[in-house]
């Protein structure tokens, strides 16, 4: 599987913009890129994925980098809610059916 | 908006007993995953299961673990014999269609082995 590289945590204030990078230097070309996030004693969330353009939903927008080796989450006004850990995880739609969950960055909003 | 169930929220039990997990996925899904998280790791694939049968699984999924979709809508993970290091959180996720579409998990069942 190809692999991604988050921050550990990050930490934003509330109501600012936040911008949560990952790195997949690795990406194949089949490779969609998926965003998850777990709040405290909750199962993972989707939040959103693409695989070469931007996106955008009512929860978040995805940045890909033209190469695609990186990406960036952006929630546009954080919450309290936003609390969690996010993970960026590539899914292969080429080979494996699964799904591999790294360590995430933990986000943490001031209030 | 339809979601995941899992039952039961919480479970207790010996070690060497068999437990089964039962799940509820989406009505019209019809990828079905079973994943677990032992407290303060992150989040491991175990399965995945598509038409039947399983379509991928991890090198945890050994032989003590199978899945099963009895019916039109339950999907469950028994495990046969416990051990203590299967004390997790055990998530069922489900998804329209294949992995790289979007994953919709359930809250979870916390499996306790004593």
């Amino acid at each position: 599987d190809a692999k991604t590289t988050q921050p550990n945590s990050m930490e934003s204030n509330e109501e600012e913009p936040v911008h949560l990078p990952c790195n997949h230097s690795t990406i194949s070309g089949t490779d969609y890129i998926h965003w998850y996030r777990q709040l405290p004693s909750q199962g993972p969330e989707y939040v959103i994925h693409g695989l070469t353009s931007n996106v955008n939903n009512r929860m978040a927008s995805l940045a890909i980098a033209e190469d695609r080796k990186s990406s960036t989450l952006i929630l546009h006004r954080a919450t309290l809610r936003d609390a969690a850990v996010y993970y960026c995880i590539l899914a292969d739609s080429g080979g494996y059916q699964k799904v591999t969950f790294g360590t995430g960055t933990k986000l943490q909003v001031i209030p | 908006e339809p979601e995941v169930t899992q039952t039961p929220s919480h479970q207790v039990t010996q070690m060497g007993q068999e437990v089964i997990l039962r799940c509820v996925p989406i009505s019209n899904h019809l990828y079905f995953y079973w994943y677990r998280q032992i407290l303060g790791q992150k989040v491991e694939f175990l399965v995945s299961f598509y038409n039947n049968e399983i379509s991928e699984k991890s090198e945890i999924f050994d032989d003590q673990f199978s899945v099963e979709r009895p019916d039109g809508s339950n999907f469950t993970l028994k495990i046969r014999s416990t051990k203590l290091e299967d004390s997790a959180m055990y998530f069922c996720a489900s998804s329209p269609g294949p992995h790289w579409e979007t994953q919709y998990f359930g809250p979870g069942t916390r499996l306790l082995v004593l």
